[in-house]
């Protein structure tokens, strides 16, 4: 069955970084676009990035361009985030999500919180 | 790109039917048949409920139907079930291979 499990979330300085993974399984890894969504605590969820099925592609959310990066590993069924100059207006429950055929979300992990707070 | 417009709240006695809206703009869900619905109960990670704005995934209730109008989609939930309380998100499609999410809907089974 698809598993998506996120790791790295944790209590970070605003102006710091901090690099998020998700481990994918029981899917062909790179067959697949994938995303990052998040959700702030108490709010809806935000589309944060997109990367094509090779890593060649990607798309960001106008609210993290120029400081989040977005990146996979095929070869070891891996996605990142790499986050940097947060804010406090980035803390959430980062969740990593599969991108179904029909431009949706097909698959999600259970999230990691990221904290930005001094 | 602005969040969709749901109505923060919706509620409906178990049997009954209640739909939640999803207002965009011509850029999102005006311009793409590509609106999905998810569910996510308190401290639970979202669920995919209707794609393609209308198809449901296998092993999703019939109860859940999907529509659209314009600018405008819809979630409705029939024959109202315990089970069904909890928050809903619209996502449409906005070109490019960017998203934009709904305001989310708590529904509450009275």
């Amino acid at each position: 069955q698809v598993q998506l499990v996120e790791s790295g979330g944790g209590l970070v300085n605003p102006g710091g970084s901090l690099r998020l993974s998700c481990a994918a399984s029981g899917f062909t890894f790179s067959d697949y676009y994938m995303s990052w969504v998040r959700q702030a605590p108490g709010k809806g969820l935000e589309w944060v990035s997109c990367i094509s099925s090779s890593g060649s592609t990607i798309y960001y959310a106008d609210s993290v361009r120029g400081r989040f990066t977005i990146s996979r590993d095929n070869a070891k069924n891996s996605l990142f985030l790499q986050m940097n100059s947060l804010r406090a207006e980035d803390a959430a429950v980062y969740y990593c999500a599969r991108a179904g055929s029909a431009w949706d979300f097909d698959y999600w992990g259970q999230g990691t919180l990221v904290t930005v707070s001094t | 790109q602005s969040a969709l417009t749901q109505p923060a709240s919706v509620s409906g006695s178990p049997g009954q039917s209640i739909t939640i809206s999803c207002t965009g703009t011509s850029s999102d869900v005006g311009s793409y048949n590509l609106v999905s619905w998810y569910q996510q109960h308190p401290g639970k990670a979202p669920k995919l409920m209707i794609y393609e704005g209308s198809k449901r995934p296998s092993g999703v209730s019939n109860r859940f139907s999907g529509s659209k109008s314009g600018n405008t989609a819809s979630l409705t939930i029939s024959g109202l079930q315990a089970e069904d309380e909890a928050d809903y998100s619209c996502c449409s499609y906005a070109g490019s291979r960017t998203y934009v999410f709904g305001t989310g809907t708590k529904v509450t089974v009275l």
